[in-house]
């Protein structure tokens, strides 16, 4: 099975701020990594796939960076809408399962 | 444009069987992979399963023996049946889905880029 940790579990911060969360595999998934954002009561909403790809429609603020083991989600001006949970996943085509990280909850300090 | 919308109930006995379906809109079957994925309250995602257009499966092992995921294409419909539920399996199920697509370096999965708005499924007596 491959295990995802995401890091921090909670960040706090304030609008404008560059704000960077890892998410590391417990073995290579080369570039298959996603992650998503996701606000109470919705579905989550796909920001980034293949670890550095920017999803339609998804603001330019957001990009991803890694491959391998150790991936990097950065919001580089956070805004007011940005105050989410994000989330890592792999979904390497060499393995059948399917992974999401722990969370990352995005607070206004 | 496809949407996915999830339908059963949202009450379910302890020991009973858990049943939800995903109708699919706006486009056809075939081309996606079809996927359950749970998030218990104040929790994580946990992905479920999922479903190739052909039929073929697969499972979290950590749930693997009590769900089937399944799939109607003349229904544009796909299912998940979660056997032996306990209080532990209370949670939002989300339905998701996205390409499976060929390229030079053989088949792939495209990450979730449509999901369906979920459904709260309370195990209880």
């Amino acid at each position: 099975d491959i295990q995802m940790t995401q890091s921090p579990s909670t960040l706090s911060a304030s609008v404008g701020d560059r704000v960077t969360i890892t998410c590391r595999a417990s073995q290579s998934i080369s570039s298959w990594l996603a992650w998503y954002q996701q606000k109470p009561g919705k579905a989550p909403k796909l920001l980034i796939y293949k670890a550095s790809s920017l999803e339609s429609g998804v603001p330019s603020r957001f990009s991803g960076s890694g491959s391998g083991t150790e991936f990097t989600l950065t919001i580089s001006s956070l805004q007011p809408d940005d105050f989410a949970t994000y989330y890592c996943q792999q979904y390497n085509s060499y393995s059948p399962e399917i992974t999401f990280g722990g969370g990352t909850k995005v607070e206004i300090k | 444009q496809v949407q996915l919308q999830e339908s059963g109930p949202g009450l379910v006995k302890p020991s009973e069987t858990l049943s939800l379906t995903c109708t699919v809109s706006g486009g056809s079957i075939s081309s996606y992979y079809w996927s359950w994925i749970r998030q218990p309250p104040g929790k994580g995602l946990e992905w479920i399963g999922y479903i190739y257009y052909s039929g073929s499966t697969n499972y979290n092992p950590s749930l693997k023996s009590r769900v089937t995921i399944s799939v109607d294409t003349s229904k544009n419909q796909f299912s998940l049946k979660l056997s032996s539920v306990t209080a532990a399996d209370t949670a939002v199920y989300y339905c998701a889905s996205a390409v499976y697509y060929y390229d030079s370096s053989g088949y792939h999965r495209h990450a979730f880029d449509i999901w369906g708005q979920g459904t709260m499924v309370t195990v209880s007596s």
